[in-house]
């Protein structure tokens, strides 16, 4: 079993939709929790960074902690086809090492 | 502020040859890791350093290795190329004190994609 699961997709939705993307983890160390955005050819891009438990939001993006469930989640409002993209949860214990999850690959459809 | 540079950003070898990569962390950046990126794999750790010292270190074999010089700058290196070593490199900075961590988090470069023929 991997450390870190998530679905890979691909998920399609029309434009405007609210996406929800979710990764469960088995390591109880991990405190650190970050969702990255990934286009086609280019480097993974730091989206929404969490510590420990919690919500965070930022513009039409909310990212979401339950450790006790060891689960998190990623939401996108009003889905726009400029998110079309791959979706990696990662997250840490102490720092130094990300574990990754496998990616979503979102299509928003106009 | 400019964001973290690896070069080359293609490349190509042949079997059984060695490979140089180069990462330039974010300005005032002290740590440096090092990810491969496959389809089937997904992206893995390699190992990280922080102030020219190996801090952790992935499950690679010994043809990958790495170090960082006194200006954070890193190099990874990857001897006696295999078909399955194609792929992409990343490389990801942070200002790397545990304190910071609660903060930023990593920014990743755009990758060198490697192609082993």
């Amino acid at each position: 079993q991997k450390e870190v699961e998530q679905d890979p997709g691909p998920l399609s939705v029309p434009e405007g939709a609210i996406v929800s993307l979710n990764c469960t983890y088995s390591n109880s160390a991990f405190q650190y929790f970050m969702w990255y955005r990934q286009y086609s050819r280019k480097g993974p891009e730091l989206l929404m960074y969490t510590y420990s438990s919690g919500n965070k939001e930022d513009g039409r993006f909310t990212a979401q902690v339950d450790k006790s469930s060891k689960y998190i989640s990623l939401f996108i409002r009003d889905s726009q086809p400029s998110d079309s993209a791959t979706y990696l949860c990662a997250m840490s214990g102490q720092g130094g090492k990300l574990i990754f999850g496998q990616g979503t690959e979102l299509s928003v459809k106009p | 502020k400019a964001g973290v540079t690896q070069t080359p950003r293609y490349l190509i070898k042949t079997r059984g040859q060695q490979v140089t990569l180069s990462c330039s962390p974010i300005s005032g950046h002290r740590s440096v890791s090092w990810y491969q990126q496959t389809p089937g794999q997904g992206l893995q750790f390699l190992f990280e350093y922080f102030s020219e010292t190996q801090r952790n270190k992935g499950n690679f074999p010994g043809r990958f290795s790495g170090r960082q010089f006194s200006n954070s700058r890193s190099e990874m290196n990857v001897s006696t190329l295999e078909l399955g070593d194609s792929a992409l490199y990343l490389c990801a900075s942070s200002l790397g004190t545990t304190g910071s961590l609660k903060q930023d988090g990593y920014t990743f470069g755009s990758g060198t994609r490697l192609t082993v023929v």
